[in-house]
């Protein structure tokens, strides 16, 4: 079972260049969240999606974009990446927000220099 | 938000059973008490979660306090394997309250080195 798969697993990117991280799970879940996790401060989630179609803002959502066209995907965008987006990305996908697992991805290492 | 409070670190020697503390003394009636854990260079990985019982899986066994204000996850023979960052964690409400969306609050958690 592939679970939660993300593309790519590292990346560098230069100062205002843009990049789009790629989520992808076969779990049929309905929901879908992206966090990053920096040194010392835990995960913090960015943004997450409740359905096809559907995005909303999570506790740190500046600087990134989000989609959900289709159910089993669900990409982040950088439109204009900084120094300060440097971090390891988590995508993650469970059947609700209440108490079901969360199923998480390897991650993407992105260093923006 | 509700918050928990884990050791930094701790220790453990393979074979032996591993109990991992968890404090979270603003627990409400409806929070489910759960578990993630990471492996270096890793995503989290579901572990286990509870409301009020004790609760087992293939993984783990989950020790819930009667008053609920902690909660121990233990590690019946703790392998190399084992050796991970573990998160106790609250569920909290996204967005303003009468809401209907929560996420997983992740802090620092547990580091546990299992010894050889």
């Amino acid at each position: 079972n592939a679970g939660v798969t993300q593309t790519p697993k590292f990346r560098v990117l230069k100062t205002g260049q843009s990049m789009t991280l790629l989520c992808a799970q076969d779990m049929n879940h309905e929901y879908m969240y992206w966090y990053r996790q920096d040194p010392g401060m835990g995960l913090r989630l960015i943004h997450y999606s409740v359905g096809e179609g559907t995005t909303a803002k999570g506790e740190v959502p500046d600087g990134y974009n989000v989609s959900r066209l289709k159910k089993q995907n669900f990409l982040l965008g950088l439109e204009s990446a900084a120094p300060s987006q440097t971090s390891v990305y988590f995508c993650a996908s469970s059947y609700s927000t209440a108490n079901q697992p969360q199923h998480f991805g390897d991650g993407t290492r992105l260093s923006i220099l | 938000d509700a918050k928990t409070t884990q050791p930094n670190s701790m220790e453990s020697n393979e074979e032996e059973p591993v109990h991992l503390p968890c404090n979270h003394s603003t627990i409400s009636g409806t929070d489910y008490i759960h578990w993630y854990r990471q492996l270096p260079s890793q995503g989290p990985e579901y572990v286990i979660h509870g409301l009020t019982s004790n609760v087992n899986n293939r993984m783990a066994s989950l020790a819930i306090a009667e008053d609920r204000k902690s909660s121990t996850l233990i590690l019946h023979r703790a392998t190399l394997r084992d050796a991970a960052v573990y998160y106790c964690i609250l569920r909290d409400m996204i967005g303003k309250r009468g809401g209907s969306n929560y996420k997983l609050t992740f802090g620092k958690g547990t580091l546990l080195t299992v010894n050889p």
